[in-house]
């Protein structure tokens, strides 16, 4: 079956660093996204992933490992307004119809 | 960059009656746009691929006469609740296909059934 599994809550501090793991398995492989969702409004674009390696794009960093089934986004320097969920999707087609992760809530702290 | 845009933000409504909701693609052609539901502190859930011109493809489980998808244009695409009950007060959320396989999303639209 198709199973995307990433924690359902971290916390972490101002100004640290927080890696938040997802792990999928799905019968195909065509590109991992990771979008952040404030609660009650709709998911932003975070990063896209096809090839391993690691992708960073100011503080946010997404790494992908596709013989592990593996994926991590790296938020450093974090900020007050970072406090959201942050979702794992995998196109397992090719039509981008996404399989989506349950979401990891990010609570940050003072 | 690309914009989708999606309305009513909200919307109240009786049971019984219909619910239309619009999602464009304001400054590009979107051949595939999508249609999620999203139940409070859960995932979004895939309900059903637009595409421009012809019938939609639904998910397992989702009614399709009960949620109407129509996609006239490359630039729009709009779900019908129809005879809306309580249990279908969600938030529905569409998204459109743009330049480098990105996924663009509109703003999303809370649908409360009294």
């Amino acid at each position: 079956g198709q199973n995307i599994d990433q924690p359902t809550e971290m916390t972490a501090t101002e100004g640290a660093i927080v890696q938040i793991n997802c792990t999928y398995q799905t019968s195909g492989f065509n590109g991992l996204f990771w979008y952040q969702q404030h609660a009650g409004e709709a998911p932003t674009f975070l990063s896209y992933n096809v090839l391993d390696g690691l992708e960073e794009k100011g503080r946010f960093s997404s790494f992908l490992s596709r013989s592990k089934g593996y994926s991590y986004l790296l938020l450093k320097e974090l900020q007050m307004k970072d406090s959201a969920s942050y979702l794992c999707a995998v196109n397992g087609r090719s039509n981008y119809q996404l399989i989506w992760g349950a979401g990891t809530k990010l609570i940050i702290k003072p | 960059g690309a914009v989708v845009s999606q309305h009513p933000s909200w919307v109240i409504c009786k049971s019984g009656t219909s619910v239309k909701i619009e999602c464009r693609s304001l400054d590009f052609q979107a051949t595939t746009m999508f249609w999620y539901r999203q139940f409070p502190k859960q995932s979004l859930m895939l309900m059903a691929t637009s595409n421009e011109g012809s019938k939609a493809t639904y998910e397992q489980g989702v009614e399709k006469d009960k949620f109407l998808i129509n996609h006239a244009s490359l630039t729009l695409s709009t779900l019908t609740v129809t005879s809306a009950h309580p249990e279908d007060s969600s938030f529905y959320i569409c998204s459109a296909k743009g330049k480098n396989e990105k996924l663009f999303f509109g703003s999303g639209t809370q649908l409360s059934v009294l």
